[in-house]
């Protein structure tokens, strides 16, 4: 039971370079997110995506592009890394509407942008 | 827009003694949820608890137990019996009911268990 996957889990990038983190759920859920961690922060919302087929700009989108490929999958790109992007990433998905169910988050992808 | 505070970035406790950690949020709303997310040095942001604003009973899991105070939009955490296995980041956050599930944290907690 994979739950939520991301990929990869480690990545270290120099400034200018592209990368796109890639988020995949087994669980059939609707919307799905991408948040950001950082020191002395809590998580905050990047990009959502409340169904197949529309993203949605969250708390801290620039820099930022997603792509919600299918139903299981939503990504994240970075077009032109900074080291303000230095980051741990999440990913998450959820079932839509009014729901008490949780959010369920993959294990995080820890990027360094040198 | 909604906000959520946790003023403790730090606590302590002694191994099978109570421990309170606090949260603040402000919404203009009135239908909520409320989550308390344990983070462990894995990284993996696990669900401890949750608390509908409209019930006016405070959840209780196990060990975990919540004072939810609406009126003074507070929400703190206690865990009862604490455990070394306890110890990480414990994070408060909340989300509307309607519309799209957005997660609003706090800051974070770090809770560290003494044996």
């Amino acid at each position: 039971n994979a739950g939520v996957t991301q990929t990869p889990k480690f990545q270290v990038l120099k400034t200018g370079q592209s990368m796109t983190l890639q988020c995949a759920q087994d669980m059939n859920h609707n919307s799905m997110y991408w948040y950001r961690q950082d020191p002395g922060m809590g998580l905050r919302l990047i990009y959502y995506s409340a169904s197949e087929g529309t993203t949605d700009k969250g708390e801290v989108p620039n820099g930022y592009n997603v792509s919600r490929l299918n139903k299981r999958e939503f990504s994240l790109r970075l077009e032109s890394a900074a080291p303000s992007q230095t980051s741990v990433y999440f990913c998450a998905s959820s079932e839509a509407g009014p729901t008490d169910q949780p959010q369920h988050f993959g294990d995080g992808t820890r990027l360094s942008i040198l | 827009a909604q906000t959520v505070t946790q003023s403790q970035p730090e606590m302590s406790v002694q191994e099978a003694e109570t421990v309170t950690l606090s949260c603040t949020y402000d919404t203009s709303e009135s239908d909520y949820y409320l989550f308390w997310y344990k983070q462990p040095p894995s990284r993996q942001m696990i669900l401890v608890i949750r608390q509908e604003a409209y019930k006016q009973q405070n959840a209780t899991e196990n060990r975990f137990s919540v004072n939810f105070q609406k009126a003074a939009k507070s929400f703190s955490l206690k865990i009862s019996d604490s455990q070394l296995g306890d110890a990480a980041m414990y994070f408060c956050a909340y989300r509307l009911i309607q519309g799209a599930q957005k997660l609003v944290f706090g800051q974070g907690t770090r809770l560290t268990i003494n044996p």
